[in-house]
């Protein structure tokens, strides 16, 4: 399986949102509604953002939104704070029992 | 709470096998496969494959085929990932993280991670 695509970098204000693609193909992302996203700080663990694609699990804030349309899904980061600084990954399920990570993005908070 | 605690780290020499150890609490065990991600120095993410404590099933992404084992010891909650044929290529933090049997396809909860070093 080839790993799913993600820009290498993202930026944006304090406040502002940001939007961070991830496109894979009619055999994962496109495929199924399993698209989910992780952030990861430098030297951490990766925490568990968004699953179905759209769906948020309890404490995760609402300022982290998904969405899919296609072979492509996205995450916004809605009033970007300085602690949203990080790495962010998405994974699909690709099938046959088997899962894909994106490159990863790193998001930087001007 | 749910804790999944893995080994310490490991330094190998190429063409040497490792194991990690995830030992998982706070949940019921066998109601989750455990997958396993590594991450290479500077890089992103790739999954492994997953093994079923209930079954002893797996699967593994087509690049380890061959070259890696997964297994459980329920009788102590713990999942255990070992990789044969060691490369310097190898050289990552390897995570176990846990999904949800039946129809879930995220994962919730993730050790800490182990480094393993491959060198000479």
């Amino acid at each position: 399986q080839s790993a799913l695509t993600q820009p290498p970098s993202a930026s944006g204000s304090v406040g502002q949102s940001v939007t961070i693609s991830c496109t894979g193909t009619s055999s994962d992302v496109g495929g199924y509604n399993h698209v989910s996203w992780y952030q990861q700080h430098p030297g951490k663990v990766p925490k568990f953002m968004i699953y179905e694609v759209t769906k948020r699990p309890s404490g995760v804030p609402d300022r982290f939104s998904g969405s899919k349309s296609g072979n492509t899904a996205s995450l916004t980061v809605s009033g970007l704070q300085a602690e949203d600084e990080a790495d962010y990954y998405c994974s699909s399920y690709a099938g046959s029992n088997n899962w894909v990570f994106g490159g990863g993005t790193k998001l930087t908070v001007l | 709470q749910v804790q999944l605690v893995q080994s310490g780290a490991e330094v190998k020499k190429p063409g040497a096998s490792v194991r990690v150890s995830c030992k998982a609490s706070g949940y019921t065990f066998t109601d989750y496969y455990t997958h396993w991600v590594r991450q290479a120095p500077g890089q992103g993410l790739e999954w492994m494959g997953w093994v079923n404590p209930n079954s002893g099933n797996t699967n593994f992404a087509q690049k380890f085929q061959g070259r890696v084992t997964m297994t459980t010891d329920t009788s102590i909650s713990t999942a255990y990932m070992e990789l044969s044929r060691l490369r310097s290529d190898d050289t990552a933090v390897y995570f176990c993280a846990r999904v949800p049997g039946g129809l879930a396809y995220y994962f919730d909860y993730w050790g800490q991670g182990t480094l393993v070093t491959v060198s000479s």
